[in-house]
C-alpha cells in the first residue's frame, strides 16, 4: 500500500527545535520528491518547500529558509523535517506530500500530518 | 509570490444542489492549478489537477475549468460526503501557494 507514515503530535516551548519524520512505503522512496506543506489552526496551506528523495537537493520556501533543514535516510525510506526557533506562530499541522503519480508540484499522496504545539 | 483567492468563503447548500467555487490568481498561472478537499482532522485530498483533469478515483460529479487566472471547481450534485473545506493550489512558480479555502456546510 502506497502511504507516507508520520511521526507522532509534538509539544515544545518557544525557542526549541523540532524534528518530523515521514516514512514512505509502497514505493520507490528515491524516485520522488518529498514536500512540506503546514496549516496552523483554521488557516490556509502553506508550502514550506521540498527535498530530492534521490540525491538530496532541497528547496526551500524564502519564508522558513534559514530555520526549516530537510533531510532524508534512503535506507528508511525517511524524510525529515526540522524546523528551529519556535515561536507560538509555529503551532500547526505539518504534512509531508508527494507527487507519486503527478506530472509536476501538485500533490497525490500525503501523509496524516503531525500536530507541532508550540506553548510555554 | 502568486496569491490565490477564493470565492465565496462559505457556501451553505443542500444535497443535490450543484455548488461553483471560484480561485482568481494574482499573475497568470496557464493551467497549473489544483484543487482539494479538505475534511476536518484530515489531509487534503487530491480532486482535479492541470485545472481540469480529474484525478483517478475521483467521481465524476466534480468538474474543473479556467486558465490564466480565473478558475473555477463544480459540484454538479452535491452529496453528503462532499460537506468539506476546498483549497485552490498553483503549481506555475515557487512558492507553491493555496487559496484561503472554501468550507461547504449543509443548509
Amino acid at each position: 500500500q502506497v502511504q507516507l507514515v508520520q511521526s507522532g503530535a509534538e509539544v515544545k516551548k518557544p525557542g526549541a527545535s523540532v524534528k518530523v519524520s515521514c516514512k514512505a512505503s509502497g514505493y520507490t522512496f528515491t524516485d520522488y520528491a518529498m514536500h512540506w506543506v503546514r496549516q496552523a489552526p483554521g488557516q490556509r496551506l502553506e508550502w514550506m518547500g521540498w527535498i530530492n528523495a534521490g540525491n538530496g537537493n532541497t528547496k526551500y520556501s524564502q519564508k522558513f529558509q534559514g530555520r526549516v533543514t530537510f533531510t532524508r535516510d534512503t535506507s528508511a525510506s525517511t524524510a525529515y523535517m526540522e524546523l528551529t526557533s519556535l515561536s507560538s506562530e509555529d503551532t500547526a499541522v505539518y504534512y509531508c506530500a508527494s507527487p507519486v503519480a503527478a506530472t509536476s508540484w501538485y500533490f497525490d499522496l500525503w501523509g496524516r500530518g503531525t500536530l507541532v504545539t508550540v506553548s510555554s | 509570490d502568486i496569491q490565490l483567492t477564493q470565492s465565496p468563503s462559505f457556501l451553505s447548500a443542500s444535497v443535490g444542489d450543484r455548488v461553483t467555487i471560484t480561485c482568481r490568481a494574482s499573475q497568470g498561472i496557464s493551467s497549473y492549478l489544483a484543487w482539494y478537499q479538505q475534511k476536518p482532522g484530515k489531509a487534503p485530498k487530491l480532486l482535479i489537477y492541470f485545472a481540469s483533469t480529474l484525478q483517478s478515483g475521483v467521481p465524476s460529479r466534480f468538474s474543473g475549468s479556467g486558465s490564466g487566472t480565473e478558475f473555477s471547481l463544480t459540484i454538479s450534485s452535491l452529496q453528503p460526503e462532499d460537506f468539506a473545506a476546498y483549497y485552490c493550489q498553483q503549481f506555475n512558480s515557487y512558492p507553491l501557494t493555496f487559496g484561503p479555502g472554501t468550507k461547504v456546510d449543509i443548509k
